[in-house]
Formats: C-alpha cells, sequence, structure tokens
C-alpha cells in the first residue's frame, strides 16, 4: 500500500534555533498534503493544507512566519519550526492525498519535536 | 464550523467481548464524510472505518460497524470480538465532501483498553 514518510521522528533541539520536518509520498503523487499537531493525549489541529506549487493555506490561528511550509514537489512537503520556543513541542503530523478521494488520504508516522 | 464530540475519554473491554464508542458532530452540511481512525502508541494513524453521510447503510469492516444517525448526528463505533490489539486511542473525525476540501476535524478521541 501507499506510504507516507515522515522523517525525522524524533527531534531535540535549542530555543530559537530553526528545525525542518519533511513528509514524502513514497509511491504516489501528492496533490494535496496536510499538517496537524498534536499535544499530549490531545486531537490533531490542523495546522495548514499545502498545494504543490502554491502557497499554504493556514488555519486561523497558526502563524505562517513561524510555521513555514514549502510543497515543492508532488512528492514532497517541508513543515519549518522558526525560532522554535518550548511551547511549540509537540507531536507534528503530515498527511497526503492523492487525487480526490478518501481511500487515498494517507498519514506519515509523525515526528514528536522537543525544544530545550 | 464543524465539532465533533466524544464524550467518553477513556473506555476499556474484556477481549472477545464487544465494545461501542460515541461520537457526536455538529454540521449544517448535508453531505459530508465520518471516519474513525485508531492511532496505537506507535502513533501512527489508521483508517478504520469511512461512512458517506448521503448512504444510509452502515459501513462495516470486519469486527468493526458504525451506527450512523444522520438526524441525530451521531456515529458511533462497535468493536466486536475485542482483541488485544484493538487497544488504542480511537478519535471519531469528520470532513466536508465536494470541491477540494478534504480537511479532517478530529474529536478529542477515545482511549480504548483491552483487558486479556
Amino acid at each position: 500500500g501507499a506510504v507516507v514518510s515522515q522523517h525525522p521522528s524524533r527531534v531535540i533541539c535549542k530555543s530559537g534555533t530553526s528545525v525542518k520536518i519533511e513528509c514524502r509520498s513514497l509511491d504516489f503523487q501528492a496533490t494535496t498534503m496536510f499538517w496537524y499537531r498534536q499535544f499530549p493525549k490531545q486531537s490533531l489541529m490542523l495546522m495548514a493544507t499545502s498545494n504543490e506549487g502554491s502557497k499554504a493555506t493556514y488555519e486561523q490561528g497558526v502563524e505562517k512566519d513561524k510555521f513555514l511550509i514549502n510543497h515543492a514537489s508532488l512528492t514532497l512537503s517541508t513543515l519549518t519550526v522558526t525560532s522554535a520556543h518550548p511551547e511549540d513541542s509537540s507531536f507534528y503530523i503530515c498527511s497526503a492525498l492523492t487525487g480526490a478521494l478518501f481511500e487515498k488520504l494517507f498519514f506519515g508516522s509523525g515526528t514528536q519535536l522537543s525544544v530545550l | 464550523a464543524q465539532t465533533v464530540t466524544q464524550s467518553q475519554p477513556e473506555m476499556s473491554v474484556q477481549e472477545a467481548e464487544t465494545v461501542t464508542l460515541s461520537c457526536t458532530y455538529d454540521t449544517s452540511e448535508s453531505d459530508y464524510y465520518l471516519f474513525w481512525y485508531k492511532q496505537p502508541p506507535s502513533r501512527q494513524m489508521i483508517l478504520v472505518i469511512r461512512q458517506e453521510a448521503y448512504k444510509q447503510q452502515n459501513a462495516t469492516e470486519n469486527r468493526f460497524s458504525v451506527n450512523f444517525q444522520k438526524a441525530a448526528k451521531s456515529f458511533s463505533l462497535k468493536i466486536s470480538d475485542s482483541q488485544l490489539g484493538d487497544a488504542a486511542m480511537y478519535f471519531c473525525a469528520y470532513s466536508n465532501s465536494g470541491g477540494s476540501n478534504y480537511k479532517l476535524t478530529f474529536g478529542k478521541g477515545t482511549l480504548l483498553t483491552v483487558n486479556p
């Protein structure tokens, strides 16, 4: 079946630094990718939707200058957390959609970000 | 805005028995999708079952079935013959249908424990 690879699975960084998370669709072209954030024991909250070659659409309350999303190709989207702070520590999950059917929506395995 | 409510933060079931997880949602749309996702300790999101709102027949996937009550905006998940591997966090999710909007709105989740 289709696989979405997310890297790294875990990252620890110092406050003030930037961290890049990659989301790759390994065997299909992803027309749309989604980025979610999940705090411990809480639900997934959609941060932004990205379509290949265009600017990401951010959900209300998500700082687009802090969470930079790039969807440069049909198989890769990146989320960069800029000037990370401890409150940005969270579990980040991407999902990728190919075509226009929910049968073709797949999730990555997530990235645990810890900001010291 | 659509909302999804899961009123049971935790549930437990004996192995081989049946358990039902509750979910209600709020929407003004007439056509939409509903989902149950499973998130085991690995934190990988796994689709359990999907229901299209225009279909009156309840979706089933092996031991998993739903009770979809459109008028009541209720979408419960029944797990029959529970297995130890079913232990996980279960999220109910909603999405509008049509166009290019495939964003998922998740409930807060129900942590299912399966006792041997």
